[in-house]
């Protein structure tokens, strides 16, 4: 079994451009996390799905960022007209539901807005 | 869902022992507690998880009091691989949803 897996691992990418994050979980783990980590900072949560709902967005830091889950399995967020502040580390985790906090991270995936 | 508190940072010398607090005041019942520790670019890695008294695994101790407002995460005679953050996450195992991670702990080890 493999853990999660993030791709890619590194994204450079132009101030106002795109950008999407893959997330592959461990195989059935309900539940998937996104997180933000700002150079030398903690993690600020995202999103998280439980299954293909994602019952609470509110950690999303605007409308330019979107997030989806299909088949109960691999995850994408979206950045939309990226900005520099954008920049970080986006780490994804999975859990198995009934153990929600014991979470399995990926590597993430670093992400520089130039 | 249990707002957390540790400590920034702390330093330690290899083969002593490092206790790091979490104050997490307003706990709920069906509350776990939970400790992560992360290396330089790497994600969070599940260290330990207790709901009260003492838990021991291969790794570390966690030594939560009776009333269950804070917990200690004890790391046995520290090297200078054990150098990284560890944070403390306190939330419901069955329905959690929002998982906040406080900011952590950074403990250096020094030779």
């Amino acid at each position: 079994g493999a853990g999660v897996s993030q791709s890619p691992s590194n994204k450079v990418t132009e101030k106002g451009k795109d950008v999407e994050l893959r997330c592959d979980p461990i195989s059935g783990h309900t539940a998937l996390y996104w997180y933000r980590q700002s150079l030398g900072q903690g993690l600020e949560f995202l999103i998280y799905f439980q299954g293909n709902s994602a019952p609470d967005k509110s950690g999303l830091p605007s409308d330019r960022f979107s997030a989806e889950r299909t088949g109960g399995s691999v995850s994408t967020l979206t950045i939309q007209r990226t900005q520099q502040e954008d920049s970080a580390v986006y780490l994804c985790a999975s859990s198995l539901e009934g153990t929600l906090l014991e979470l399995f991270f990926g590597s993430g995936t670093q992400l520089s807005v130039l | 869902l249990a707002k957390t508190t540790q400590p920034i940072s702390m330093d330690s010398y290899e083969g002593q022992e490092v206790n790091i607090t979490c104050s997490h005041n307003n706990i709920a019942t069906n509350d776990y507690i939970t400790w992560y520790q992360q290396f330089p670019s790497q994600g969070p890695r599940f260290i330990i998880q207790g709901y009260k008294t003492k838990v021991t695994n291969e790794v570390a101790s966690l030594f939560i009091p009776a009333d269950r407002k804070s917990s200690t995460l004890s790391l046995p005679r520290v090297s200078l691989s054990d150098t990284a953050v560890y944070y403390c996450l306190v939330g419901d195992r069955s329905n959690t949803g929002k998982l906040i991670f406080g900011q952590g702990t950074t403990l250096q080890v020094k030779p």
